[in-house]
């Protein structure tokens, strides 16, 4: 069975920094290029950040770059996404998902972080 | 960055109706569009792709139609468990975006 089973999430303050997990199974994780995605009850879904099989290539939105670090590690099945300099704007679920260049065919159960005082 | 807009937010209907989703893009996007349904509580779950693929698995009463910047999803016969939140992506150009979503409730 394919499954993709986030942790990590939690409350953290303004300015603090939080990490991601995203553990694999059920699929060869090597060979996807894989996502974050979150999501608010205001802003909806918002793709995050994407990397690719080997993590050479790694894209981010806008609002995320230079605070945010997606990563894997293809010897644990995992996905990571280290949150630094977080913001309240930053609260919501964030889901793992597979992407492929037609849509995220599998996706997390998701995790949920709250940034506030 | 594509804008996509859907219509309509909020959607009344009923077991066995056809219902109609519309999801426009501010740009071509090539027709790599995806939509999702979502249900309470749950992730995300790909329902068609290319704008008009089938994702394995996903019973035939869903279809997608459409090109250029607009596009639309049908749900030929409502049943049950088809209550839940609709979602367009286009994957044609980063970053990746999602449509406001359509509420589809009794």
């Amino acid at each position: 069975e394919v499954q993709l089973v986030e942790s990590g999430g939690g409350l953290v303050q303004p300015g603090g920094s939080l990490r991601l997990s995203c553990a694999v199974s059920g699929f060869i994780f090597r060979s996807n290029w894989m996502s974050w995605v979150r999501q608010t009850p205001g802003k909806g879904l918002e793709w995050v950040a994407s990397i690719n099989q080997d993590g050479a290539k790694i894209l981010y939105v806008e609002s995320v770059k230079g605070r945010f670090t997606i990563s894997r590690d293809n010897a644990q099945n995992s996905l990571y996404l280290q949150m630094d300099s977080m913001r309240a704007e930053d609260t919501a679920i964030y889901y793992c998902a597979t992407l492929k260049n037609y849509g995220m065919e599998v996706w997390g159960q998701g995790t949920t972080v709250t940034v506030s005082s | 960055d594509v804008q996509l807009t859907q219509s309509p937010s909020f959607l009344s209907a009923s077991v066995g109706d056809r219902v109609t989703i519309t999801c426009r893009a501010s740009q071509g996007i090539n027709n790599l569009l995806a939509w999702y349904q979502q249900r309470p509580g749950k992730a995300p779950k790909l329902l068609i792709y290319a704008a008009s693929t089938l994702q394995s698995g996903v019973p035939s009463r869903f279809s997608g139609s459409g090109s250029g910047t607009e596009f639309t999803l049908t749900i030929s016969s409502l049943q049950s468990e088809d209550f839940a939140t609709y979602y367009c992506q286009q994957l044609n150009t980063y970053p990746v975006t999602f449509g406001p979503g359509t509420k589809v409730d009794i």
